[in-house]
């Protein structure tokens, strides 16, 4: 039972460079998210999607691109990183809507310098 | 005002005691409410769910409800070593387009 995976782990990356992390899960679960987490604020969602080509804005969302041509997939991308980006981002996933509960992959440490 | 708001401790309790955590949240038509644990540098993990007023228990977790005071609390008996982690209250706030929303987070430290 994989659950959620995320990829890398681990990322070192220069001001200016575009990042993607990618997430993928296998529970087949509709809703899938991105949050950051750093201290002194939490947990705050990035983006959200509902469905394949559905996406929504979170909190969060200035400098960030998603997409999800798959249900299973949903790629966060950097478009050109910066250091207040340097972050733990998380992704997860949910049968239904916030309502339910949310399942959280590893995390993947990024490091913007 | 913070829409999900704990302190962020830490708690420290000895061991064999029992853990008290705070949360209130700002939105009054919430509806779903829920505490989630994490390790150093892991994952949240879901301990409990609480949708109605009152107490909910499972295993030596209960969290409690009050919409009327929006607050909603996490009680650890007979605390363990093991429970040392950061505790992360949820709200689903309509404000934040019904998303879920996450205080901060209490820190609690179980000393033997």
């Amino acid at each position: 039972d994989a659950g959620i995976t995320q990829s890398p782990r681990y990322k070192i990356t220069e001001t200016g460079r575009q990042v993607t992390l990618m997430c993928h899960q296998t529970w087949s679960h509709s809703y899938m998210f991105w949050y950051r987490q750093d201290l002194g604020h939490g947990l705050r969602l990035i983006y959200y999607s509902a469905a394949a080509d559905i996406t929504d804005k979170g909190e969060v969302s200035d400098g960030y691109v998603v997409s999800r041509s798959k249900t299973e997939n949903f790629p966060l991308t950097l478009e050109s990183a910066t250091r207040s980006q340097t972050s733990v981002y998380f992704c997860a996933s949910s049968e239904q809507d916030s309502g339910n509960t949310i399942y959280f992959g590893e995390g993947s440490w990024l490091t913007v310098v | 005002q913070k829409e999900v708001e704990q302190n962020s401790g830490p708690l420290s309790v000895p061991e064999g005691a029992i853990a008290s955590l705070n949360c209130t949240y700002s939105d009054r038509v919430s509806q779903s409410f829920f505490w989630y644990r994490q390790y150093s540098g892991k994952s949240p993990e879901l301990i409990m769910s609480i949708y109605s007023n009152g107490d909910k228990e499972d295993g030596r977790f209960t969290a409690q409800l009050n919409k009327a005071s929006q607050y909603v609390s996490l009680l650890i008996r007979d605390s363990q070593p093991s429970d040392s982690a950061t505790y992360l209250c949820a709200v689903v706030i309509k404000a934040a387009g019904n998303k879920l929303t996450f205080g901060g987070g209490t820190r609690v430290l179980v000393k033997p």
